[in-house]
This record gives C-alpha cells, sequence and structure tokens, in this order.
C-alpha cells in the first residue's frame, strides 16, 4: 500500500520557468492538501481540495496554481516559478479531519534559482 | 482566520528529562488537534484529540486537549536522543475540511 506518493522529490529550475508537481494516494480519502514549509514556519497550507473537481485556496495561495480532475491525484503548478518559491513541499490527504489524521507524502525538495 | 502557536519554538535538553510542549489554537468550527513528529522527511503521526481532558497516551508520550482554553499539550518522559525532531501540532477545521499547522518547536535531546 504505497500511500501518499510525491513526483519529483527534488528539482531546480530557473526563475520564470514553469512546472507541476505531482501528489496521488490510494486510500481513496476525499480530502487533499498542498502545504510549504520553510526554516522555523512549520507547515503553510497552500490550497486544498474537498473531493474531485474542488479546490479552494490556503494561506499562501499566490503564485500557485491546482487541479483535482481525479480523485486520487492532486496537483500543484508553478506558472512562472520566483526565488521566493524555494521549499520543501508536501502534500497530505485525510479521510475526515474529525475521524483520522492526514497523511504524507515525503516532499519535493524545489529550488529556484 | 484560523491560527496554531506553538511554544517554546526550540528546546534543548539533556537525555532523561521530561519536557512539555504547547499548542494554543483559535479554529472555526474546529473537531481535532493533532500532534505530528517530523524528523527528516514527512511528518508522522502521533495523537488526534477530540475530547477535552481526555489523555491519550503512547509509550513516554502523553497528550491532552483542553478545548475551553483553546490550548493541548504534549508530554515526553524521560526522553532519549531519538526523541529529537521538530513537534507540530494541527487544528482540524471541520467546515472547511483542512488542517492548520503551528510552526513547530524544535526539541533536541542531548546525551
Amino acid at each position: 500500500n504505497a500511500g501518499v506518493t510525491q513526483t519529483p522529490k527534488f528539482r531546480v529550475l530557473k526563475t520564470g520557468q514553469s512546472m507541476t508537481l505531482l501528489c496521488a494516494q490510494d486510500m481513496n480519502h476525499e480530502y487533499m492538501y498542498w502545504y510549504r514549509q520553510d526554516p522555523g514556519m512549520g507547515l503553510r497550507l497552500i490550497h486544498y481540495s474537498v473531493g474531485e473537481g474542488t479546490t479552494a485556496k490556503g494561506e499562501v495561495p499566490d503564485g500557485y496554481n491546482v487541479s483535482r480532475l481525479k480523485k486520487q491525484n492532486f496537483l500543484l503548478g508553478l506558472e512562472s516559478a520566483a526565488p521566493s518559491q524555494t521549499s520543501v513541499y508536501f502534500c497530505a490527504s485525510s479521510y475526515s479531519v474529525g475521524v483520522r489524521e492526514a497523511f504524507f507524502g515525503q516532499g519535493t525538495r524545489l529550488t529556484v534559482v | 482566520e484560523d491560527k496554531v502557536v506553538q511554544s517554546p519554538l526550540s528546546l534543548v535538553v539533556h537525555e532523561g528529562d521530561t519536557v512539555t510542549l504547547n499548542c494554543s489554537y483559535e479554529v472555526t468550527n474546529f473537531r481535532s488537534l493533532l500532534w505530528y513528529k517530523q524528523e527528516k522527511k514527512a511528518p508522522t503521526f502521533l495523537f488526534m484529540l477530540t475530547s477535552s481532558g481526555i489523555e491519550k497516551k503512547s509509550g513516554r508520550l502523553s497528550s491532552i486537549l483542553d478545548k475551553k482554553e483553546l490550548f493541548s499539550i504534549l508530554n515526553i518522559t524521560a526522553t532519549q536522543t531519538g526523541d529529537s525532531a521538530v513537534y507540530l501540532c494541527a487544528g482540524g477545521n471541520q467546515g472547511a475540511q483542512k488542517l492548520v499547522f503551528g510552526q513547530g518547536t524544535r526539541l533536541t535531546i542531548n546525551p
């Protein structure tokens, strides 16, 4: 049982380039989340989804877009990468915040130069 | 806006000491408080608390929630070097179905 899988694990981008991070979960969870983690900042919510075809903004959505075309996949896009988007990105999925814990992927380390 | 604040941000103790980590929250439609341990990569789940005053325990770790005062504590007794990690707490907003995390507490256990 793979759980939550993120690809890629590492990436270096030049300023202005675009990329998509893929998150896939095999637990049939409705809810999926994208967080970024910077030193001393904990996990900050970028965007999240409460079901297939729906997305919502989190605390720090600017510069990112997301899509949830299939229930098991949640994509995070950077249209024009900036150095401020250098971070570690975590995807998570959940059955329900009041019932079970959220499960995390292993993270993607992104560097924008 | 939902907010979770942890304290202290950093803590250094000696092996064998007992530590208490704090988490206060202001979360709309609050449903649950979760604790995670993060070593090098992904956070790993420790506890989920939904009711006030009921302690949850797992070995040397325990946690309790106070929904009146809007805080939770995580206790670790007889600390070991393997307890060194960042400890994260998160508040669950059931209406929006989102988890809001605090900044984390970096715990270092010296031998």
